[in-house]
């Protein structure tokens, strides 16, 4: 069945280190591809999407792209904050089916 | 915009009672849906709904029931509280099924079985 795979955490980086959060995907169809973030005591919130192979999604220094040849979309950021602590979700939705989650990914940023 | 609103936040039950946990979008979405978070395990879905008057079970059905008489409600409705139905548990919906359709999520509801 569909599913997702992503590293395991925690992980503590220093402020403005690079980030990147490994995630692969394994989908009978052609899903989308989605990373949602979930700050402390919060629901998650959609940080970025790509629905197609070869797209780049992109949002607030973030950046993730579909990789169909390795069924991969990792998470990327150049220069983490403090504010970007948080746990990280990877999805994926095939149509008319059900959206899949990773099991997230703890971040800690310290200054 | 209210979005996806969860009540209530924070809940403690006692083994064998039961309750509700109430979900309501204002957003006209079609699709709804409830997960359950547990360390370690990511969200699982628990039912879902594609509209009004439609349920089905997702992956860890047992235990809890689902309605959807309207487009905007969508409770969750434990019979008989257990021990293993600790949880964070999360309501979302979108516009419709379709892979390129992302979810919003309500802030969710903490309920403690003693």
């Amino acid at each position: 069945g569909d599913s997702v795979t992503q590293m395991e955490g925690p992980v503590t980086l220093s402020e403005e280190a690079f980030l990147t959060i490994n995630c692969t995907y394994t989908a009978t169809g052609y899903p989308s591809l989605f990373w949602y973030v979930q700050y402390p005591g919060e629901g998650l919130q959609l940080l970025l999407k790509a629905t197609k192979a070869d797209d780049k999604g992109s949002n607030k220094g973030f950046e993730a792209t579909y990789r169909k040849e390795t069924t991969s979309f990792h998470l990327e950021k150049g220069s983490v904050q403090v504010s970007d602590s948080a746990v990280y979700f990877c999805a994926l939705r095939v149509n008319n089916n059900d959206m899949r989650f990773g099991a997230g990914t703890r971040l800690t940023v310290k200054p | 915009n209210a979005g996806v609103t969860q009540t209530p936040k924070f809940q403690v039950l006692k083994t064998g009672q039961s309750m509700t946990l109430q979900c309501a979008q204002d957003m006209n979405h079609e699709y709804m849906s409830w997960y359950r978070q547990d360390p370690g395990m990511g969200l699982r879905l628990i039912h879902y709904s594609v509209g009004a008057g439609i349920t089905d079970q997702g992956e860890v059905p047992n235990g809890y029931n689902v309605s959807r008489s309207t487009t905007e409600d969508f409770p969750l409705r434990l019979l008989s509280a257990a021990p293993s139905q600790t949880s964070v548990y999360f309501c979302a919906s979108s516009y419709d099924r379709y892979s390129n359709q992302p979810q919003h999520f309500g802030d969710g509801t903490r309920l403690s079985i003693l």
